[in-house]
Parts: C-alpha cells; sequence; structure tokens
C-alpha cells in the first residue's frame, strides 16, 4: 500500500497570507490527525477528521480549520498566517478512531516571512 | 502542559550499548504508544502497550508500563547507527469532550558508530 501523502512538502508564505495544505491518507484509512511540530511546542494536535465530520478538536485558533473529503483526503487551512505559524504540519490517518496505531506523513514544512 | 514527559531529552551512547528512555504522564490512560522521528521526517509507530498489559517486545524493543506511577520506558537493545532519531511517547488523552493524542516533547537519541 503506498504510504500517507502530504503536499506540499515545502512553503513559504508571508504574514497576512492564507495556505491550505493536504493530505492523503493509506487505502482504507478514515481518519485523519492533523499535528503542529515546533521545537518550543513539540507536536501539538490540531483535529481529527473521521467520515467527513470533525471529531475531535485541539486549541488552537479558529484560523486553523479543515475539512475531509468523501475519499477520506483531507485539507487543511490557516488563514492570516503568523509568524509563530512556521511549523511543520504533520498529518497521521488511521483505520478507525481511539487513536490506536497512527501513520504519519512525511509533513509540510511552512515558513511564514 | 505536556501529558508526556520524556527523559532524558537527550542521550547519546556507543553502537552496541543498550539504550533507555523513559515517559511519564498525569492522567488515566487506555493505551500508550512510542513512535521515532528522523530529522525533520514523519513519525514512525514503534510499539503500542494497552493499560492492563505491563511489558511489550517487538524485535530488539521493551516497553515497560506502570499505571501506578503513571510512566512508561522503551529500551532499544544493542544499539545502532540507524536508530539514531526522536523517540516520543503519546497518550490517548479525554479533554471537554474531545480526545486527542498527546505527544511529549521527546528524546533524542544519538548512536556512534
Amino acid at each position: 500500500k503506498a504510504g500517507v501523502t502530504q503536499t506540499p512538502r515545502y512553503l513559504i508564505k508571508t504574514r497576512g497570507q492564507q495556505v491550505t495544505l493536504s493530505c492523503s491518507p493509506i487505502s482504507g484509512h478514515r481518519s485523519v490527525s492533523w499535528y503542529q511540530q515546533t521545537p518550543g511546542q513539540g507536536l501539538q494536535f490540531l483535529f481529527e477528521y473521521f467520515s467527513e465530520t470533525q471529531r475531535n478538536k485541539g486549541n488552537f485558533p479558529g484560523r486553523f480549520s479543515g475539512r475531509q473529503f468523501s475519499n477520506s483526503r483531507s485539507e487543511m487551512n490557516v488563514s492570516t498566517l503568523e509568524l509563530g505559524d512556521s511549523a511543520l504540519y504533520l498529518c497521521a490517518t488511521g483505520t478507525s478512531g481511539r487513536f490506536n496505531e497512527q501513520f504519519f506523513g512525511p509533513g509540510t514544512r511552512l515558513t511564514v516571512l | 502542559s505536556q501529558q508526556g514527559e520524556e527523559d532524558p531529552q537527550a542521550l547519546s551512547i556507543q553502537e552496541g550499548e543498550n539504550a533507555t528512555m523513559n515517559c511519564s504522564y498525569k492522567t488515566s490512560i487506555n493505551n500508550l504508544q512510542w513512535y521515532r522521528q528522523n530529522s525533520g521526517r514523519g513519525l514512525v509507530h514503534l510499539i503500542l502497550i494497552r493499560s492492563n498489559e505491563r511489558e511489550k517486545h517487538s524485535g530488539r524493543l521493551r516497553v515497560t508500563l506502570d499505571t501506578s506511577k503513571k510512566s512508561s520506558s522503551l529500551l532499544i537493545t544493542a544499539s545502532r547507527a540507524a536508530d539514531t532519531a526522536s523517540y516520543f511517547c503519546a497518550t490517548d488523552v479525554r479533554q471537554g469532550g474531545s480526545e486527542k493524542l498527546v505527544f511529549g516533547k521527546g528524546t533524542k537519541l544519538t548512536v556512534n558508530p
């Protein structure tokens, strides 16, 4: 099976812009979670989608949003970018809920200038 | 604050030696997982131990769980240079009607050839 893919791999934006990141899960995986990883805060949970519904949510402002399509692919959007949004954004997929074994993509490195 | 905290933050050993990393957490859990991350890339699932298990093995990995002390340890035996990576523990946490996987800040392991 193909692994989890994320596009783009690298992105440079300026403050105030918005960005959309994409995650394609492993075939058969219906749960997609998003994480932000920074040197200071580590890995932080953004949200989880399952069957096109946001099922769980972390403690991020409303500028961070996401959606999931019927084929389980997911997108994450960040509006009005801030310098502090510079991070590695990782998506992880799984077969069901309860956060058992998660399969991570390679991540999207976002730099905000 | 982080649910899981790894200790030590960094560990440097020689090839062939054993490496032990510890993780402490704060709330009750269903399971605890360990992941590995090579520099700036996606995480790879290593092992999952359920709350009713005390020890689990997978190849050169041994994980223990002590729910009374809210702690876990990951032992890598006969380490290799390829084991150089950051290692994270992760626990599932229910908070405010939402569930999420919470990662510690990780232990950076360096195995010198």
